[in-house]
């Protein structure tokens, strides 16, 4: 049990473009997911709290108009990544709390 | 603010040694959270064990303990018999306990101890 997916795993693209990224929980309801991001060699920044239902809350100095999050069910929760650059590049990972925190295996995100 | 500090950032053992990863934290809650993860270089983070600060009882699963002392701050992992495949990163966190609503309750990670484990 407490499996959770993303989609997809790897994406390559160009500057400028948008990039969506999901994250499901496969076998349980999530009232609340989690975005992190992870710079090689580094542990992991949490971006944002995802909600069911409401406003993602965003931690300091994450921009909220540039990775834009809904969270429209109880097992889905999305990432948008805005007009990607290349320093938006990176390994993203999304978690969903039953008691604990279970992880996605994470999209790595290159963008050229 | 709370905080989690792994002082080792690589271990290196050889197979079939014992090994502890350090993990000290920093809160002013009563009530909160100890997790740890492994995360291999597959990249995806895999759930270890959660302890509760009201819990300061060690716990044994198979080959991994954990070390809990509240007096200290203290949340120590040892994996015993190391092999191979226990190479990883390996993450503590600390979380407040998340209240009405399931507000709160994010997980503030330590830098991760990079273990590797040569045959």
């Amino acid at each position: 049990g407490a499996v959770v997916s993303q989609h997809p795993s790897r994406v390559i693209c160009k500057s400028g473009t948008s990039v969506k990224i999901e994250c499901r929980s496969l076998d349980f309801q999530a009232t609340t997911m989690f975005w992190y991001r992870q710079f090689p060699k580094q542990s992991l920044m949490l971006m944002a709290t995802s909600n069911e239902g409401s406003k993602a809350t965003y931690e300091q100095g994450v921009e909220k108009d540039k990775f834009l999050i809904n969270h429209a069910s109880l097992t889905l929760s999305t990432l948008t990544v805005t007009s990607a650059h290349p320093e938006d590049s990176s390994f993203y990972i999304c978690s969903a709390r039953v008691e604990t925190q279970y992880f996605g295996p994470g999209t790595r995100l290159l963008v050229l | 603010a709370q905080k989690v500090t792994q002082a080792q950032t690589e271990i290196s053992v050889v197979e079939k040694e014992d090994v502890t990863l350090d993990c000290v934290y920093e809160t002013r809650d009563t009530t909160y959270y100890l997790f740890w993860y492994k995360q291999p270089p597959s990249g995806e983070l895999v759930f270890l064990i959660r302890r509760n600060s009201f819990d300061e009882q060690n716990e044994i699963s198979g080959r991994y303990s954990w070390n809990f002392q509240k007096s200290t701050s203290s949340f120590n992992f040892t994996i015993t018999a190391s092999q191979v495949v226990d190479s990883a990163v390996y993450f503590c966190a600390l979380s407040e306990a998340w209240g009405v609503g399931n507000q709160g309750g994010k997980l503030i990670f330590g830098q991760g101890t990079e273990l590797s484990v040569k045959p």
